[in-house]
């Protein structure tokens, strides 16, 4: 079945880039939407946004100034660029699958910005 | 953006009992499909995030009968008709209709 795999160096100084990648195993993808959701601790989760595997794009209005999303068929990868972030943008970062849903979750990767 | 609001966002059951969780949206949850993208998740301590249901009212594979969604328009429902000890965590809503998508605050789910 279909997994999802984040990674990304855990800290992040603010001011900087944050970058992480998501792979995607056990299935193809190219046909889907996928999604970057983020838990800051303490708080709900929060839609950051999405990308078909075409290359077109939605973010969260309250982001879009500051993120990239892109993805790279030919290594089943998608990728999230986060700038000049601050204390605010430390969270668990998921990338999940789905179009007006996510049924495949990726188990996570905690993201900290600190000096 | 549509404003999901959870109620209550916390609630200590007891084993066996049942348990129910409301979500209000602030807008209608109908897409041009017809559908209404409304989700509910599960996410266990130290776990990511699981679906229970989708499009208000669709068990996922492997999601246990006492779990089930109903409503429409702007008022959802998630009930557990016995709440086991697995069921402990916190419980999102989630609109897929309008964008951005949104989720409610959370629900934690504590045993009593």
């Amino acid at each position: 079945q279909v997994q999802l795999q984040e990674s990304g160096p855990g800290l992040v100084k603010p001011s900087e880039t944050l970058s992480l990648t998501c792979t995607v195993s056990g299935g193809s993808i190219s046909g889907y939407y996928w999604k970057w959701v983020r838990l800051p601790a303490g708080k709900g989760l929060e839609w950051i946004g999405r990308i078909h595997s075409s290359g077109s794009t939605n973010y969260n209005p309250s982001l879009k100034s500051r993120l990239t999303l892109s993805v790279d068929t030919s290594k089943n990868q998608l990728s999230l660029k986060l700038d000049s972030v601050t204390a605010a943008d430390t969270a668990v970062y998921y990338c999940a699958r789905g179009e007006h849903t996510m049924d495949v979750w990726g188990q996570g990767t905690t993201v900290t910005v600190s000096s | 953006d549509v404003v999901m609001t959870q109620s209550p966002l916390s609630l200590p059951v007891t084993l066996g009992q049942p348990a129910s969780i409301s979500c209000r949206s602030s807008q209608g949850l109908v897409y041009d499909d017809g559908n209404t993208y409304l989700n509910w998740f599960q996410q266990r301590p130290g776990q990511s995030p699981r679906r229970l249901i989708y499009k208000v009212s669709n068990r996922d594979s492997g999601v246990p009968d006492r779990f089930s969604g109903s409503g429409s328009g702007t008022d959802f429902t998630l009930k557990i008709s016995r709440v086991e000890a697995e069921d402990v965590g916190v419980y999102y809503c989630m609109q897929g209709t309008h964008w951005p998508r949104t989720f409610g605050q959370g629900t934690k789910v504590e045993i009593k």
